[in-house]
């Protein structure tokens, strides 16, 4: 099973809501990551998670909050956005250790749309 | 300075036709991958070829092959037999050895058209 899920697939919310992306991977895969899409650009990473524990926080607004509850799931609590955050939030996880042939595997992605 | 360049924003090919999309990096590790990834319209990063900066031979993957020129620091992918389901944005990564924090560096991506 090569599969990361994310849902929900599309999410419109105002900007006083509060949601949260979900995505899960029994991969066994010991780091996963969030990343934010525009259209025609590529993936900006937002944070990355080894063994549970944040590793990277690329300077993300408060306003996104990561969490990963255990090894298979990465959630990512959305509160207060605004309109320039609508875009495609990608989750990815890869195995450890760092070198090595770990590809990430990519989930399909929400839409997310803030009015 | 950039660790991935693609400096291909567009490229066009015919239908069963073999085209290049073209990537460079940068980096001092001496271990380091490199992956090429697909974006069809839906979304979806799809992972194509992997290629280990140790590896003697290029990665060939079906009708994706990486031709790999370390001394260049290049790592083109190679699409042989074009098909119109090829068509998609094309992302060049690379992950370093030493990266402790297991980071991926993309390129800006190429947008590939395969015409029927």
């Amino acid at each position: 099973d090569t599969e990361v899920t994310q849902t929900p697939k599309h999410l419109v919310m105002g900007m006083t809501n509060k949601k949260s992306l979900k995505c899960e991977q029994h991969m066994g895969h010991r780091a996963m990551y969030w990343y934010k899409q525009k259209a025609k650009k590529p993936p900006e990473l937002m944070f990355v998670y080894s063994y549970e524990k944040l590793s990277i926080n690329e300077s993300v607004p408060s306003r996104f909050s990561p969490e990963c509850p255990n090894s298979s799931l990465l959630n990512l609590h959305l509160h207060a956005l605004q309109p320039e955050d609508s875009a495609l939030y990608l989750c990815a996880s890869s195995q450890e250790p760092l070198a090595g042939q770990y590809e990430q595997y990519f989930g399909p992605g929400t839409r997310l749309t803030v009015t | 300075a950039q660790k991935i360049t693609q400096t291909q924003p567009g490229m066009f090919v015919q239908e069963k036709e073999a085209v290049t999309l073209d990537c460079t990096y940068d980096t001092s590790d001496p271990s380091y991958g490199l992956f090429w990834y697909k974006q069809p319209s839906s979304g979806e990063m799809i992972f194509l070829i992997y290629q280990g900066s140790y590896d003697q031979q290029n990665a060939t993957e079906g009708r994706y092959s990486l031709n790999f020129q370390k001394a260049r620091k290049s790592a083109n992918l190679v699409i042989s037999a074009s098909q119109l389901g090829d068509s998609a944005m094309y992302f060049c990564a690379m992950r370093e050895g030493s990266n402790t924090g297991n980071q991926f560096y993309f390129g800006t991506g190429t947008s590939l058209t395969v015409i029927p």
